[in-house]
């Protein structure tokens, strides 16, 4: 079963300049997640959907970053402008719908983004 | 709210001596428990999970966490570590009534030396 993927891996941008993160989660699973892990803290949840509905944005500083999940399969997230404390690895995550499983979220690789 | 906290931030232990990471969480109805590792230039992968039943779980890789509600802590332990232990550990918390939001503590860095 192939994992969650991301793209790119790393990406460095000067401030106020825009930059978009892609995602496809594990085929099948309906919830997607992106968090955002600052060096040296744990992630913490920027937007949640379910299929392509939004269930958590309650963290997503929405003046600058922006998510989509049109087909409810892949995602996009977008940081415009970025400031220099956006630098930070940008991490998605999927899970099933429904059952126990639910609880379980798998982490793709990450995207390390540099502000300069 | 839920949060959670890991009361170590570094730890360096020599192989073959044993682990304890702390892990405390804040939220008074029932959760779902976990540790997450992430090893050097990987993604985070699960270690293990407590979602009910046994409070004692068993993990992946020999670790093993106790829930202890009372203490509102799952503590991560491994009576004998590898230098392939070397990795970064997160406890995470999620709750049914938080949306399936998973809420990760700060992370302990472990070191082990050979």
């Amino acid at each position: 079963e192939a994992g969650v993927a991301q793209s790119p891996r790393y990406k460095i941008i000067e401030k106020r300049q825009s930059v978009a993160f892609w995602c496809n989660p594990i085929s099948g699973h309906a919830t997607l997640y992106w968090y955002q892990q600052i060096l040296g803290q744990g992630p913490k949840l920027l937007i949640q959907f379910q299929n392509n509905g939004v269930v958590d944005d309650s963290q997503l500083p929405k003046d600058r970053f922006s998510a989509e999940r049109l087909k409810g399969v892949d995602s996009t997230l977008k940081i415009q402008p970025a400031k220099l404390e956006d630098s930070a690895v940008y991490l998605c995550a999927s899970s099933p719908l429904g059952g126990g499983d639910a609880y379980e979220q798998y982490f793709g690789p990450g995207t390390r983004l540099t502000v300069t | 709210a839920q949060s959670v906290s890991q009361h170590n931030h570094h730890v360096i232990l020599s192989e073959a001596a044993s682990l304890e990471l702390g892990c405390n969480y804040s939220y008074g109805g029932t959760v779902n428990l976990f540790w997450y590792v992430q090893y050097p230039g990987q993604h985070l992968q699960l270690l293990l999970k407590y979602f009910s039943g046994d409070p004692l779980v068993k993990g992946i890789k020999g670790f093993e966490a106790e829930f202890i509600k009372s203490k509102f802590s799952f503590n991560l332990r491994k009576p004998s570590v590898q230098w392939s232990d070397t990795a970064e550990y997160f406890c995470a918390v999620t709750s049914k009534a938080a949306g399936n939001k998973l809420t990760f503590g700060g992370g302990t860095r472990v070191l082990v030396k050979p």
